[in-house]
């Protein structure tokens, strides 16, 4: 059974599109986190909630809006797509914050053209 | 300059060789983390130390708070070792994972 799943795994999409990455685990974990990936593989967390309460929010454009409806689900949806924002978008799920191990997904690949 | 430095950040190796990967950190943490994401491009958590030294099979990772320095070592290492290893701190204050650069190892049959 996959622990932290993501969908889609590669999404194309046009410059000033609307666009959703979805994620759920079912580790049955508190915390869950948006991480970044880009083109130099360098990882930077963008948010994490933990009971779906905000807990971190990076500077992070406010194109970029997270929506968790339970603690399972923690989705990310970018408005107005920028060719800046093609990366890998891994997101991760914890037990009660970044103490302890965390478990990530297999990545969503964004490409904006 | 990162909050976390890795070295070095690229690595060959011949399979069975001993293999030494280091972490250095500028920030007050309190605990570290080693990921390995595989070619594929999936991470997956190795460890999570906050003092002295973790093994699980042929990986053992140290940590020395007060020098704030981490190492991951590999013994006996093997083809399928062959992944980009990264140096992860988890800030005192913030509770938010910083990254290092990584460290691309590959290991030859």
């Amino acid at each position: 059974d996959t622990a932290v799943s993501q969908t889609p795994k590669y999404l194309v999409t046009q410059m000033g599109n609307d666009k959703s990455i979805k994620c759920e685990q079912n580790l049955g974990h508190d915390t869950m986190y948006w991480y970044k990936q880009d083109s130099k593989k360098f990882l930077k967390i963008m948010f994490s909630y933990n009971n779906k309460e905000l807990i971190i929010n990076e500077t992070v454009p406010n194109r970029f809006s997270p929506k968790s409806p339970d603690k399972a689900h923690l989705n990310l949806h970018i408005n107005s797509l920028e060719l800046g924002d093609s990366a890998v978008y891994f997101c991760a799920s914890s037990q009660l914050g970044g103490y302890n191990e965390q478990f990530f997904g297999p990545g969503t690949r964004l490409t904006v053209l | 300059k990162n909050e976390v430095e890795q070295s070095p950040q690229n690595l060959t190796a011949q399979e069975g060789e001993f293999i030494t990967i280091n972490c250095s950190y500028s920030v007050g943490i309190s605990a570290l983390h080693w990921l390995q994401q595989h070619p594929g491009g999936g991470i997956v958590s190795l460890f999570m130390l906050s003092s002295g030294k973790k093994k699980h099979g042929r990986l053992i990772a140290t940590i020395n708070i007060q020098e704030k320095h981490s190492s991951l070592h590999i013994t006996a290492s093997h083809p399928r070792d062959s992944a980009v290893y990264i140096c992860a701190v988890l800030g005192e204050v913030t509770d938010k994972l910083i990254f290092g650069t990584g460290t691309r190892l590959q290991v030859f049959p």
